[in-house]
């Protein structure tokens, strides 16, 4: 069964640029979930899409923004850069099961790794 | 969200068993206990979780305490593959709060 898989693996751009992330989640997953991990901020939950729906989000400026389609996948967009978020920004997704996620685990892709300049 | 406490870093021996603990005292009845793990340059890897009953499976056993305040992460028999951060997540809603975790060093 194939994993999360994002891409691209490695993104460089430069402040106030926009990015686009995506992901890929395992077949038979609803749920897609992005957090960031930066330097000294440890993992950080950014958004939960489900069924095409943004259902929650972290603390986080609007310019975080994102999406997912109709097979499921997603993309995350991030629009003014600024070298703050420069980060690892990774991508999981879950079964969901009813309305309670409490028991379902997240499947995390390996990141992809922005970098601003 | 209730939080937990980890020691900040731990070590072991290969092929040794390693008991990972983690501190819930403000853990309410519908908070699952997850634990994960981050292995270097790698996004976090689910290992186990579990409501009250302890926990088996290939990777792991999950002790939890009769009253849920606590539990144990087990790792029966470590490998070098092992070595990476582990966190103790309690989770009743949708995202994952992550804490600072244990780093687990293990040593040939």
């Amino acid at each position: 069964e194939a994993g999360v898989t994002q891409s691209p693996t490695h993104l460089i751009k430069t402040r106030g640029q926009q990015a686009t992330l995506r992901c890929s989640p395992i077949s038979g997953h609803t749920s897609v979930y992005w957090y960031q991990q930066a330097l000294g901020l440890g993992l950080q939950f950014l958004l939960w899409y489900d069924e095409g729906e943004e259902r929650n989000r972290g603390n986080f400026p609007p310019r975080f923004s994102g999406r997912q389609f109709p097979n499921y996948s997603s993309e995350l967009n991030v629009n003014a850069l600024e070298l703050e978020d420069s980060a690892l920004y990774l991508c999981a997704s879950s079964l969901r099961v009813g309305t309670y996620l409490g028991n379902q685990p997240q499947h995390f892709g390996d990141g992809t790794r922005l970098s601003i300049l | 969200d209730a939080k937990t406490t980890q020691p900040n870093s731990m070590e072991s021996n290969e092929e040794e068993p390693v008991h990972l603990p983690c501190n819930h005292s403000t853990i309410s009845g519908t908070d699952y206990i997850h634990w994960y793990r981050q292995l270097p340059s790698q996004g976090p890897e689910y290992v186990i979780h579990g409501l009250t009953s302890n926990v088996n499976n290939r990777m792991a056993s999950l002790a939890i305490a009769e009253d849920r305040k606590s539990s144990t992460l087990i790792l029966h028999r470590a490998t070098l593959r092992d070595a990476a951060v582990y966190y103790c997540i309690l989770r009743n809603t949708d995202k994952l709060i992550f804490g600072t975790g244990t780093r687990l060093q293990v040593f040939p």
